[in-house]
């Protein structure tokens, strides 16, 4: 099973200022996605990722895979209450590599 | 495009009944469906892969004598959680592998 390491596990920010969430692995992924989740609800894609290096924009969302595909990172600037919620990444999930490694996600707090 | 619907949003029943939920992608056909289950603050875990027309496979650790799953049809997959007690009272959600996956709402399941 591939493992995914994501850090911090929390993060209470200020609207207004930036974060960045982690996502890290020792297995290199075909593809890694960004969701999030609000509570009582499924986890929601925000993006795909699969080429080593991409850099992609949401907004104010930047996403990034790491060059050898084994890590990514998300970037929220001047984040918003509408923000709050868990980030989870997930490697996996395209092609022959279906199934989707989750890692523990990042409970993001974003205080008006 | 790409929605699934997750039916019931929640339930509540006695320890010993069964309890079925459906899993429904809306607009497209997924032959593949995963079944996860997921504890408050928790990322997601994997507890089974749903095949059109044939057996589950479970994850280690999953009794599927205990949570049975049918993927009868190309838009529909069932879980039942069978005999249920109070410890397998979580919060379930179901995804369609679109590649890359696209989840339900999940279902809210307390077991008195």
């Amino acid at each position: 099973t591939q493992l995914l390491e994501q850090s911090p596990q929390f993060l209470s920010i200020q609207e207004g200022e930036n974060l960045t969430v982690y996502c890290n692995s020792s297995s290199v992924f075909s593809s890694l996605q960004w969701y999030r989740q609000e509570p009582g609800e499924g986890p929601v894609l925000l993006v795909t990722v699969v080429t080593g290096g991409e850099v992609k924009k949401l907004k104010r969302l930047t996403f990034q895979f790491g060059d050898a595909r084994k890590d990514s990172s998300l970037h929220i600037t001047a984040a918003q209450p509408g923000d709050t919620g868990l980030y989870l990444c997930a490697g996996g999930g395209l092609g022959n590599d279906y199934k989707l490694s989750f890692g523990a996600g990042t409970t993001v707090t974003v205080r008006a | 495009g790409a929605v699934v619907s997750q039916h019931p949003s929640w339930v509540i029943c006695k320890s010993g009944t069964s309890v079925k939920i459906e899993c429904r992608s809306l607009d497209f056909q997924a032959t593949t469906m995963f079944w996860y289950r997921q504890f408050p603050k928790q990322s997601l875990m994997l507890m089974a892969t749903s095949n059109e027309g044939s057996k589950a496979t479970y994850e280690q650790g999953v009794e599927k004598d205990k949570f049975l799953i049918n993927h009868a049809s190309l838009t529909l997959s069932t879980l039942t959680v069978t005999s249920a007690h109070p410890e397998d009272s979580s919060f379930y959600i179901c995804s369609a592998s679109d590649q890359p996956q696209h989840f339900g709402d999940g279902t809210r399941l307390s077991i008195l």
